[in-house]
């Protein structure tokens, strides 16, 4: 079973700074890659997606991730964070061999002080 | 207007006692998966259905039957409520492509005493 690892639980940061939570996914064949935001008290909204193509993959609100197919990995990025921007964010990934399941990391739980 | 919808939005129930959640979609969509959500832990797959007349277990199916009564409800149920599925159920959707994206409904909180 493939499975989805998010190095961080809980990551700090002040206003402005840069984020970069990370990614890395099992599974060695094709794959297809989510990022996931759930704002306190609401649901879960896809922030970005990769099926193929450019691995630099832009998304909503300034979000952007790297699919680099030789670390499974797929990082997301925000060059400068705003205190909106906290969440719980999860990485998905679907393994592409027809399954249509989803495969979730643990979440990250950013948190953006003023 | 919200495309997935959950009912009910939370649920405290005791042990032993059967409930019912119930999932409905507005996006047309074929697909739909029952998650749960616990703190720590992401979301783990407990059911999924494909169309009407396919459902398939996911990862965490013991303890848990669902019911596709139509292309746009798909409901979940515990037969025997334990505490340990005090936790946060999300349904999604998607639609036929591949790859497809999910849709998330906005969850129902459950607490089992």
């Amino acid at each position: 079973a493939q499975s989805v690892s998010q190095h961080n639980h809980h990551v700090i940061l002040s206003e402005a700074a840069s984020l970069e939570l990370g990614c890395n996914y099992s599974y060695g064949g094709t794959v297809n890659l989510f990022w996931y935001v759930q704002y306190p008290g609401q649901h879960l909204q896809l922030l970005l997606k990769y099926f193929s193509g450019d691995p630099l993959v832009k998304g909503i609100k300034g979000f952007e991730a790297e699919f680099i197919k030789s670390k499974f990995s797929f990082n997301l990025r925000k060059p400068s964070v705003q205190w909106s921007d906290t969440a719980e964010y999860f990485c998905a990934v679907d393994s592409g061999a027809g399954s249509y399941q989803l495969t979730f990391g643990k979440g990250t739980k950013l948190s953006v002080i003023p | 207007d919200a495309d997935v919808t959950q009912t009910p939005r939370n649920r405290i129930t005791k042990t032993g006692k059967r409930i019912m959640l119930e999932c409905s979609q507005t996006k047309g969509h074929d697909r739909m998966y029952w998650y749960r959500q616990d703190p720590g832990l992401g979301l783990q797959l407990i059911y999924y259905s494909f169309d009407v007349k396919d459902i398939n277990k996911g990862e965490i199916s013991d303890g848990y039957s669902v019911s596709r009564q139509a292309q746009a409800k798909f409901s979940l149920s515990l037969e025997s409520a334990i505490p340990n599925q005090t936790a946060l159920y999300f349904c999604a959707t998607s639609g036929t492509g591949f790859p497809d994206t999910q849709y998330f409904g906005p969850g129902t909180r459950l607490t089992v005493l």
